[in-house]
């Protein structure tokens, strides 16, 4: 099936471990984005690669590394784990380009216990 | 600052009734998508709709970019279209990237 798809589906874990969110898409994109959705469902952007180059970087804590392999993948790395972490993950890409359209993940769901 | 809001922030809605959501948006977009996202947290693709109409069964949604809305019409509402709507624009000159509004949450009633 071509997607994007994100592992893993759930992630529990304790304060101040270090956990790892994977992306990959086949749809041929060569723009992927990480956006958070907090629990009143706001979805706010976080991170865009494009061709393995990061072009946004909003204003996100240092303890979040994105880190781009190749163009269809788009990994999440999590430091130092807080509270204030526990959110739903979104993994999404798009072709270049403003007027396309985006598509998503399916979404992890961080517990930080 | 760039701002996308929807309304009404809830909606209650008997089955088989039909329902209009509105978006409004700050500035000149590139992109207007509109998404469902199921009580799963799924969030799915309704419609890519920078400007005019468009129609998907049910749904359509229309885009007047020059007055700065969009609009998703839900006729005949099922049990299966509650969740929350959301819509999300792609600013001119705002850094390829959308931005969501708070969304619609929908509850469809038998």
């Amino acid at each position: 099936d071509t997607a994007v798809s994100q592992t893993p589906k759930y992630l529990v874990t304790q304060m101040g471990n270090d956990k790892s969110i994977k992306c990959e898409q086949n749809l041929g994109h060569d723009t992927m984005y990480w956006y958070k959705q907090d629990s009143k469902k706001f979805l706010k952007i976080m991170f865009s690669y494009n061709n393995k180059e990061l072009i946004i970087n909003e204003t996100v804590p240092n303890r979040f590394s994105p880190k781009s392999p190749d163009k269809a993948h788009l990994n999440l790395h999590i430091n130092s784990l807080e509270l204030g972490d526990s959110a739903v993950y979104f993994c999404a890409s798009r072709r270049t380009g403003a007027r396309t359209s985006l598509h998503f993940g399916n979404g992890t769901r961080l517990t930080v216990t | 600052g760039i701002q996308v809001e929807q309304s009404p922030p809830d909606l209650i809605l008997q089955e088989g009734a039909n329902s209009t959501l509105r978006c409004n948006f700050s500035d000149s977009v590139n992109n207007l998508q509109w998404f469902h996202q199921n009580p799963w947290g799924q969030l799915i693709n309704l419609f890519y709709i920078p400007s005019g109409t468009k129609q998907n069964g049910r749904l359509s949604a229309t885009t007047v970019a020059t007055e700065r809305y969009s609009l998703l019409y839900i006729s005949s509402s099922q049990t299966t279209d509650s969740g929350v709507y959301f819509c999300a624009a792609d600013f001119t000159g705002g850094g390829n990237k959308l931005t969501f509004g708070t969304g619609t949450q929908l509850k469809v009633e038998l």
